[in-house]
């Protein structure tokens, strides 16, 4: 049968700080992990991405942490602005075998 | 310009009525995947497709039916046997089924009224 949604968590934060949006995955065989933004009424879009031979990878004001000993990803946003609200969600794959797959996902409230 | 079109942004069906929700990418891309997204809630699969004249369920296929005639298109139905709709579908394509991003169009609103 249809499987349940399940409501987002909020990370509440104010503007200049850091924030921490935290995800779990599934299966220690995927190998590539990608964090998706998605602003209110529009599709998700790509943000950063990490391969399995990589613990921490960089991108403007984003950093990415990957944890493969307890399956956990992590995304670090610098200096938080206004304009980062929204749902941010993890996803993971493993090249040739397996669909995406999405995490639950994070809703980001950034207060001015 | 290259990219992922989903057409139409908002649609309204009455109800016993089956629907039609287009997804169009110029991207080359092998992959395309359908999903469904409730108000205030995650991402749920509905179909997959890794390759023209091939496509898998996901975890919500039921009430749902698509088809990949063309590698550009993967155009999914939702049909009267879909108990609740209503709800925001978002198309994506992949390059491959894995080791690269997923590109998503800007979703499809459908309302039954």
């Amino acid at each position: 049968g249809e499987s349940v949604g399940l409501h987002l968590p909020t990370l509440s934060v104010q503007e200049g700080d850091n924030s921490i949006i935290n995800c779990a995955y599934s299966n220690s065989a995927s190998d590539y992990f990608i964090w998706y933004k998605q602003e209110s009424g529009k599709g998700p879009q790509f943000i950063i991405d990490i391969r399995s031979n990589m613990d921490k990878r960089q991108g403007q004001r984003v950093t990415v942490l990957l944890n493969k000993t307890v399956k956990h990803l992590s995304l670090q946003i610098a200096a938080t602005q206004p304009g980062d609200s929204a749902v941010y969600f993890c996803a993971e794959n493993r090249e040739g075998f397996q669909k995406l797959v999405f995490g639950t996902g994070t809703r980001l409230l950034v207060s001015p | 310009d290259g990219g992922i079109t989903q057409s139409p942004k908002y649609l309204f069906r009455k109800e016993g009525q089956n629907v039609t929700l287009s997804c169009e990418q110029n991207l080359n891309h092998d992959a395309m995947y359908w999903y469904r997204q409730d108000p205030g809630q995650g991402l749920r699969l509905i179909y997959y497709s890794q390759i023209v004249n091939d496509f898998q369920k996901g975890d919500i296929a039921e009430g749902y039916s698509v088809s990949r005639e063309k590698k550009e298109s993967f155009p999914l139905t939702v049909t009267s046997a879909q108990k609740n709709p209503t709800a925001f579908y978002l198309c994506a394509s992949q390059l491959t089924t894995g080791g690269t991003e997923a590109f998503f169009g800007q979703g499809t609103r459908l309302t039954v009224v």
